[in-house]
């Protein structure tokens, strides 16, 4: 693995499934994000986690879940899916949240269709 | 609120000079980046300016006013490979970054 991995690359859901997004960076960055990216629109925070075992709410929390159990992994859970969740999700990842010198990279992207 | 300007799309020619303007409202301020993001990939990093001035490198180049709010990346000869979409990322007091919409460029031979 080099850098920051997304699973799935695209999926299809149907209104109600549960959906859990993978990501995983092999960089021992401290920070993780997760965004999702709409036309028209800029990138907007989901859920984001300073270090491992911690995590915030961005700008549009409502109907996902993150967790952070170790430096790797920040899992992003949709727990109830709708259609409105249709997007293409991109995780990132810093190596030190709270420097201003602090680069985000991002991984390649999941497109999610939910119908 | 927070606020972030930029143009929707921007055509220009290969071998020429663009410059994207970007202006923000932010709650405080730690920094202003740049990315790059061609069509269905993830955006990739192309300058950070913290303090007023100039930023080479090589081809592009960034600049800041903190005081009037404003950036501009400044893109020299262009070539057909730069047709993507230009972010621009202030970072704000807590230290997450706001996103403007981006702005399309194309390039045209």
């Amino acid at each position: 693995i080099a850098g920051i991995t997304q699973a799935p690359t695209s999926q299809i859901l149907a209104a109600g499934r549960r959906m859990t997004l993978r990501c995983t960076q092999d960089m021992r960055h401290n920070a993780m994000y997760w965004y999702r990216q709409d036309l028209g629109l800029g990138l907007r925070l989901i859920h984001y986690s300073n270090t491992a075992g911690t995590t915030g709410k961005g700008e549009v929390p409502d109907g996902y879940s993150v967790s952070r159990a170790n430096t790797d992994d920040f899992p992003l859970t949709l727990a109830s899916a709708v259609p409105s969740q249709t997007s293409v999700y991109f995780c990132a990842s810093s190596e030190l949240s709270g420097s201003s010198t602090d680069t985000q990279y991002f991984g390649p992207g999941t497109r999610l269709t939910v119908l | 609120g927070q606020n972030i300007d930029q143009p929707t799309e921007m055509t220009a020619t290969e071998g020429a000079i663009v410059q994207i303007n970007c202006t923000y409202q932010t709650s405080g301020f730690n920094g202003l980046f740049w990315y790059q993001q061609h069509a269905g990939e993830a955006p990739t990093f192309l300058s950070y300016n913290v303090l007023d001035g100039l930023e080479e490198k090589g081809r592009f180049s960034s600049f800041l006013s903190r005081s009037k709010g404003y950036s501009y990346l400044l893109l020299k000869e262009l070539q057909m490979k730069d047709s993507a979409s230009y972010l621009c990322a202030p970072m704000d007091s807590n230290y997450q970054l706001i996103w403007g919409a981006g702005t399309k460029l194309i390039i045209k031979p």
